[in-house]
């Protein structure tokens, strides 16, 4: 079953403003990686997260590698209409392969 | 990124047949491909680990009988859903990685599967 808690499950913003969303568990990953999910596409994957404590961005998305590597969040600035979607945390640990453990997902609905 | 291809995209069947969805990676090797499957506002769900040249490695309570897969070269696996059944329709996704890029796993589109 999941091992990783999401949230929040949904959200809906205004065009313009920032959202966040996290991923946490009760065990540690060594990896974490952030997908985007448009209806009935498979997910994009947007940021991948190396090393405890590490920042990366990919335009006006930020996500972060907690130090505990326990959780990770993902940051979207200046929403865009074409942001909406839905957002999935996915960890992996050492001993897992490349096998991935899902979050619930972030359903966004950005409101123009 | 590294590029995924699932087909069909889309398969409509009668109960009891079999349909076959091919997953292939188009720029890079995969010795390991993913089945995923997932069932609306779901996340994704493991199903099996697919490896090249040797047996697939199936979740728990997942049946490997009623779900074949096959991965008869480095760029290409097939996942052969068997006596479909109306339970059986949801969205398939298969994914790779790319050799040297640690945790990095890129998605097919999906197949969505109805049986009727």
């Amino acid at each position: 079953g999941q091992q990783l808690n999401q949230s929040p499950q949904s959200m809906f913003i205004q065009e313009g403003e920032d959202v966040s969303m996290n991923c946490t568990s009760s065990s540690i990953f060594n990896t974490w990686l952030w997908y985007k999910q448009d209806p009935g596409e498979g997910p994009v994957l947007l940021i991948a997260l190396y090393k405890a404590g590490e920042l990366t961005s990919n335009g006006r998305l930020t996500a972060q590698f907690g130090i505990t590597r326990k959780d990770s969040f993902l940051n979207i600035s200046a929403s865009i209409p074409s942001d909406v979607g839905i957002y999935f945390c996915a960890g992996q640990r050492e001993t897992s392969g490349s096998r991935l453990t899902f979050g619930e997902g972030t359903q966004l609905t950005v409101n123009p | 990124g590294a590029v995924v291809s699932q087909h069909p995209s889309r398969v409509i069947c009668k109960s009891g047949t079999s349909v076959k969805i091919e997953c292939r990676s188009l720029d890079f090797q995969a010795t390991t491909m993913f089945w995923y499957r997932q069932f609306p506002k779901q996340s994704l769900m493991l199903m099996a680990t697919s490896n090249e040249g040797s047996k697939a490695t199936y979740e728990q309570g997942v049946e490997k009988d009623k779900f074949l897969i096959n991965h008869a070269s480095l760029t290409l696996s097939t996942l052969t859903v068997t006596s479909a059944h109306p339970e059986d329709s949801s969205f398939y996704i298969c994914s790779a990685r790319p050799g040297g890029r640690i945790g990095e796993l890129f998605f097919g589109e999906g197949s969505r599967l109805t049986v009727l």
